[in-house]
């Protein structure tokens, strides 16, 4: 059982290269989040997924998009990167079938935008 | 809408002193509060977690929380810090029907021997 895993863990990127961060879980759960950590900001919500096929927004989603096509997996891509997306970004999945779950975070992926 | 602060970056305390990290929370309905804690180069590990029943909750590593509803407040405590207790934590409350953590912005604890 190896929780959430994330690919890769270090990507340094020029500015307007295109890359997507891979996430997995092998807890079967249904719902899975990409956030990104910076400094004096805590953990931001970028997109989440409340199931296979399904995406939504979450607090600072422009210039990334996602994709859920298998329930295990939660795809961020950065089509154009920008020096702003320079960041940590944290992977976490979770189920609602019980309320008192928590979030399960991967490793983290750091990623440079020169 | 949910929200929660930390109104300290950082915390100082020495090995062997009681340690105390504060968090405050607005939310609309009954809450549902987390501290995680995170190490350098690490990813979040949870700690405990609010979702109802005593105010004080136990978790992990000998930290414990007081959930305070007069106060909005579930700020994280321990008697006696470690300097392995040095690390970045952070409040969270949970959106019950998304699952979503809206978090601090983390506060640093620097024990020191």
């Amino acid at each position: 059982n190896a929780g959430v895993t994330q690919t890769p863990k270090f990507r340094v990127l020029k500015t307007g290269q295109s890359m997507t961060l891979l996430c997995a879980q092998d807890m079967n759960h249904e719902y899975m989040y990409w956030y990104r950590q910076d400094p004096g900001m805590g953990l931001r919500l970028i997109h989440y997924s409340v199931g296979e096929g399904t995406t939504a927004k979450g607090e600072v989603p422009d210039g990334y998009n996602v994709s859920r096509l298998k329930k295990q997996n939660f795809l961020l891509g950065l089509e154009s990167a920008a020096p702003s997306q320079t960041s940590v970004y944290f992977c976490a999945s979770t189920t609602l079938a019980d309320l008192q779950e928590t979030q399960y975070f991967g490793p983290g992926t750091r990623l440079l935008v020169l | 809408a949910q929200s929660v602060a930390q109104p300290e970056d950082q915390v100082n305390v020495a090995e062997g002193n009681p340690l105390t990290v504060k968090c405050t929370y607005s939310v609309s309905g009954n809450p549902y509060l987390f501290w995680y804690v995170q190490y350098p180069n690490r990813g979040l590990q949870f700690l405990l977690k609010y979702i109802t029943g005593d105010n004080l909750v136990k978790g992990s590593y000998g930290f414990e929380a007081e959930f305070n509803k007069s106060q909005t407040s579930f700020h994280l405590k321990k008697p006696s810090a470690l300097v392995s207790d040095s690390a970045l934590y952070f409040c969270a409350v949970r959106d019950p029907n998304t699952g979503k953590l809206i978090f601090g912005q983390g506060t640093t604890l620097q024990v020191k021997p």
